[in-house]
């Protein structure tokens, strides 16, 4: 059974500063990985989308990188600004008949002016 | 344009009604999810529509909870007898196809109290 996990469970950091976000997956047989970011009381929003083929994926001041021998993706975010505020997620997907996401445990990241 | 949408924002209920919940998804997108996200219990996997035909229902926590797609576009969950431990978000998410690039894009979510 795919479980996946997400350290720290909350990071609290200054302005400016540059920070990792860390998923761990127990099953690398994975089609792909996504990144979210959830705001109180909202849905999620795609951050990054990493294919199983993949290493990494950029989207201005995010970098995501995806080692899947190892079971393992980061989540890098470079100067840090309070707006980037907010939950965020990893989730790995199967694919095949079960298109189903299987999400982390989530780090809540705040930022500090 | 315009991105997943969902119905109501938020649903108060008494224990034992029934609740249906919508979600329209992006225009065009073939597979649609359901997922809920409760305290405790994070974010989990409910259903899976490709079109109007549901491969995958493993989700659903009881036979309480159905959902169906008509037309290979909107989508109602429905939820009879509520439970206090239903209460959670509702998520709906769709995506163009699904297959190996599948990149998911979710609604605002219905949040569900049931008293």
């Amino acid at each position: 059974k795919q479980e996946v996990t997400q350290i720290p469970a909350a990071l609290s950091v200054p302005e400016g500063e540059n920070l990792v976000l860390n998923c761990s997956f127990t099953d690398s047989a994975i089609y792909n990985l996504q990144w979210f970011r959830q705001d109180p009381g909202k849905g999620l929003t795609s951050l990054l989308l990493i294919q199983s083929s993949q290493r990494e994926q950029t989207s201005g001041r995010l970098n995501a990188s995806l080692d899947k021998s190892s079971g393992r993706s980061t989540l890098y975010i470079a100067a840090s600004q309070p707006g980037d505020s907010a939950t965020y997620l990893c989730a790995v997907h199967h694919g095949g008949a079960t298109n189903k996401l299987i999400f982390g445990t989530g780090t809540l990241l705040a930022v500090q002016p | 344009g315009a991105g997943v949408s969902q119905s109501p924002s938020n649903k108060v209920t008494e224990k034992g009604k029934d609740v249906e919940l919508r979600c329209d998804p992006i225009s065009g997108h073939t597979a649609l999810y359901w997922y809920r996200q409760s305290l405790g219990q994070g974010l989990e996997f409910l259903i899976y529509f490709q079109g109007n035909s549901a491969p995958d229902k493993s989700g659903l926590p009881s036979d309480r909870f159905s959902a169906e797609r008509t037309g290979g576009s909107v989508s109602t969950l429905t939820i009879q007898r509520t439970q206090q431990e239903d209460s959670a978000v509702y998520l709906c998410a769709s995506s163009l196809i699904a297959g190996t690039y599948n990149e998911q894009f979710f609604g605002p979510g219905t949040r569900l109290t049931v008293l």
